[in-house]
């Protein structure tokens, strides 16, 4: 069945220290995966999409990597900032037909001050 | 300059009764989608227009109806509202063809039945 599932579920940091967050996936065949930014009440935003050949793809202080042989992808952001509270949604573009979006439940990330 | 619009934001009615959300997209894209994301927060496609032609239904009850009149618009119309119904309705819009071209998402209409 296709997956994704993300870890953890919910995250609380302090404004400048640094976070990973986690995604593990049992899509296939997949083209590629993206990385989303939800803010409450909002839409999801792109921060990152990568294929599956490539290893890390960075937007800023956001840092994607994949690693497609364990089927496994990270996030890590870099001197959090309160406005990077959101939920993060890990996302596998399923190739097999059509390309289709499997998301993740996401991590729900709070920055406090 | 909004990306991808819809209307309305909120939506609370009761079950039973006929409802209409409606998107807009100034992009140019000629792909359209209705993504439903429930209390779990899952998004999971219900619908994809290319060229004002349906190309992915993913199982949504017939209560469901999508029309596009063109390619910037793609509505959602719900017959005879159940209380499951209550959730989070994204649209979308991309190009068609490349699995990297990017979706861009609406703010969402937020359904409530009662």
């Amino acid at each position: 069945k296709n997956q994704v599932e993300q870890s953890p579920q919910s995250l609380i940091i302090l404004e400048g220290k640094n976070c990973t967050l986690q995604c593990n996936y049992t899509v296939s065949p997949f083209s590629n995966l993206r990385w989303y930014k939800q803010d409450t009440g909002r839409g999801p935003v792109s921060l990152t999409i990568m294929t599956f050949s490539e290893n890390t793809k960075s937007n800023g202080r956001y840092t994607a990597t994949l690693d497609a042989d364990t089927k496994q992808s990270s996030l890590h952001i870099t001197a959090s900032q309160l406005s990077d509270s959101a939920s993060y949604i890990c996302v596998v573009i399923f190739s097999g037909g059509y390309n289709k979006l499997i998301f993740g439940a996401g991590t729900r990330l709070a920055v406090h001050p | 300059d909004t990306a991808v619009s819809q209307t309305p934001k909120y939506l609370v009615t009761q079950m039973g009764n006929d409802k209409s959300i409606k998107c807009e997209q100034n992009l140019g894209h000629d792909t359209m989608y209705w993504y439903k994301q429930d209390s779990k927060k899952f998004l999971k496609i219900m619908f994809s227009y290319n060229n004002k032609e349906l190309i992915i239904n993913e199982t949504v009850p017939n209560r469901f109806s999508p029309k596009s009149p063109d390619k910037a618009h793609l509505n959602l119309h719900i017959n005879s509202l159940e209380l499951g119904d209550s959730a989070v309705y994204f649209c979308a819009s991309s190009l068609w063809g490349q699995s990297s071209y990017e979706q861009y998402f609406g703010p969402g209409t937020r359904l409530t039945v009662t």
